[in-house]
């Protein structure tokens, strides 16, 4: 049973474009939403994280939008580029179970030159 | 500033063995958690250790077991090995209290035979 839903499975987009990746969650206890990349033969990196009671949060060209009454959230990365190619996952922790991540399936996103 | 480090990289063994597999934690950090990532598939907790007492397990068989030494570093072990036990394990640190530093090291890739 996920308790994370993530998708699209992939996406591809041109230099410059906007990717966005969506995630949905069923548990309201969830409170820490972090996204990770990971490039082939890595260990996830942290990219970017947000609490609810936000609901936006940019950091450099990764930005998080969150929508806490349908328990969604999102990434949009701007101005993306081929550097950018890799495979973004979207997790949630509860202050209950700290440091215990479910993570989404995962997105592979390829952005072209 | 070394990051968490993991070995072996690679790993390669049969059903019924037993492997185990090594952690060091970020400098500074107290907490491990450790990961398995199947092919193409978002990373599934399977336990944390704190004070050298796990803290919290998912849903994994004892099969799997673990341990932290005094130094914070951790060790993942494996017994009676099943093909589908062939991932990659990745192994995050990070320090109580703080769960947004949590740091992933490179993961040891397994395969199962």
């Amino acid at each position: 049973q996920q308790q994370v839903k993530q998708s699209p499975q992939s996406l591809i987009v041109q230099k410059g474009g906007i990717p966005i990746i969506n995630c949905a969650y069923e548990n309201t206890a969830f409170d820490y939403f972090p996204w990770y990349q990971q490039f082939p033969g890595k260990g996830p990196a942290l990219l970017i994280a947000i609490r609810p009671d936000v609901s936006e949060k940019k950091e450099g060209r990764f930005t998080i939008s969150f929508n806490k009454s349908a328990k969604q959230f999102s990434l949009h990365i701007m101005d993306s580029q081929p550097g950018d190619s890799a495979t973004y996952f979207c997790a949630a922790s509860s202050a209950d179970s700290w440091g215990k991540l479910q993570f989404g399936a995962g997105t592979q996103v390829v952005v072209t030159p | 500033d070394a990051g968490v480090t993991q070995s072996p990289t690679h790993l390669i063994k049969t059903r019924g063995q037993q492997v185990t597999l090594r952690c060091s934690p970020k400098s500074g950090h107290d907490t491990v958690s450790w990961y398995q990532q199947a092919l193409g598939q978002g990373p599934q907790f399977i336990f944390q250790y704190y004070e050298e007492e796990e803290r919290q397990r998912g849903n994994f068989p004892d099969r799997f077991s673990g341990h932290q030494f005094p130094n914070y570093s951790s060790e993942l072990n494996v017994n009676a090995l099943l093909l589908g036990d062939s991932a990659l394990y990745l192994c995050a640190s990070s320090l109580l209290g703080v769960q947004e530093t949590q740091y992933f090291g490179p993961g040891t890739r397994l395969l199962v035979l």
